[in-house]
């Protein structure tokens, strides 16, 4: 079945640093992929999202990169800032009402 | 601006009690969806509704029913609790593209629920 694979499960970061996740997918079909973050005791909220048609997109210190052939897409966040520690999660989506998550990656920000 | 409402915030049953998780949205959304999130399983999807009339399962949608009179709400109810529901429950509203992708998903604040 449908299914998004995100590494890594866990990541730290020097503050400044960049950090980058990864998700790959298996539906060709897929056409939109959003970034969200969770920061604790809250529901997760976009970041950032991504169409099929476009292959990277940037939003002041985050970016996203897709790669439609190797079917992954990925999320970089530079000069990294404690604010930025939460957990990310990847998602694709397409028609027929789809959408599957990955399962989350716990960013920790050290000092 | 409300968002999504999600009641409770906090809830503890018995196995084999039931209840009903409560969601409302005031984007006028099409699309609302129900997710269950556990420590290493990421969020997965127990139902969703197209529309008000519409509802279908997700990945994981034994023991869970939903229904959608309307366009804003859209209830979870738990049948008979078990120990294995014990979970945090969101509840999401999107806007669909035309080719009926779904959009920007909006998250309620969950509903934690332990079941004794």
């Amino acid at each position: 079945g449908e299914n998004v694979e995100q590494h890594p499960s866990t990541l730290s970061v020097q503050e400044g640093d960049s950090a980058v996740i990864k998700c790959t997918y298996s539906d060709s079909a897929s056409n939109y992929f959003p970034w969200y973050k969770q920061e604790l005791g809250k529901g997760p909220q976009l970041i950032i999202d991504i169409r099929s048609n476009v292959g990277e997109k940037k939003d002041q210190r985050i970016a996203v990169t897709l790669n439609k052939t190797a079917k992954h897409f990925s999320l970089h966040i530079t000069e990294t800032q404690p604010e930025d520690s939460a957990v990310y999660f990847c998602a694709a989506s397409w028609g027929d009402d789809k959408i599957i998550f990955g399962k989350g990656t716990r960013l920790h920000i050290l000092p | 601006n409300a968002g999504v409402t999600q009641t409770p915030k906090f809830q503890v049953l018995k196995t084999g009690q039931s209840m009903t998780l409560q969601c409302a949205q005031d984007m006028n959304h099409e699309y609302m969806s129900w997710y269950r999130q556990d420590p290493g399983m990421g969020l997965r999807l127990i139902h969703y509704s197209v529309g008000a009339g519409i509802t279908d399962q997700g990945e994981v949608p034994n023991g869970y029913n939903v229904s959608r009179s309307t366009t804003e709400d859209f209830p979870l109810r738990l049948l008979s609790a078990a120990p294995s529901q014990t979970s945090v429950y969101f509840c999401a509203s999107s806007y669909s593209f035309q080719d009926r992708t779904p959009g920007i998903q909006y998250f309620g604040a969950g509903t934690r629920l332990s079941v004794l």
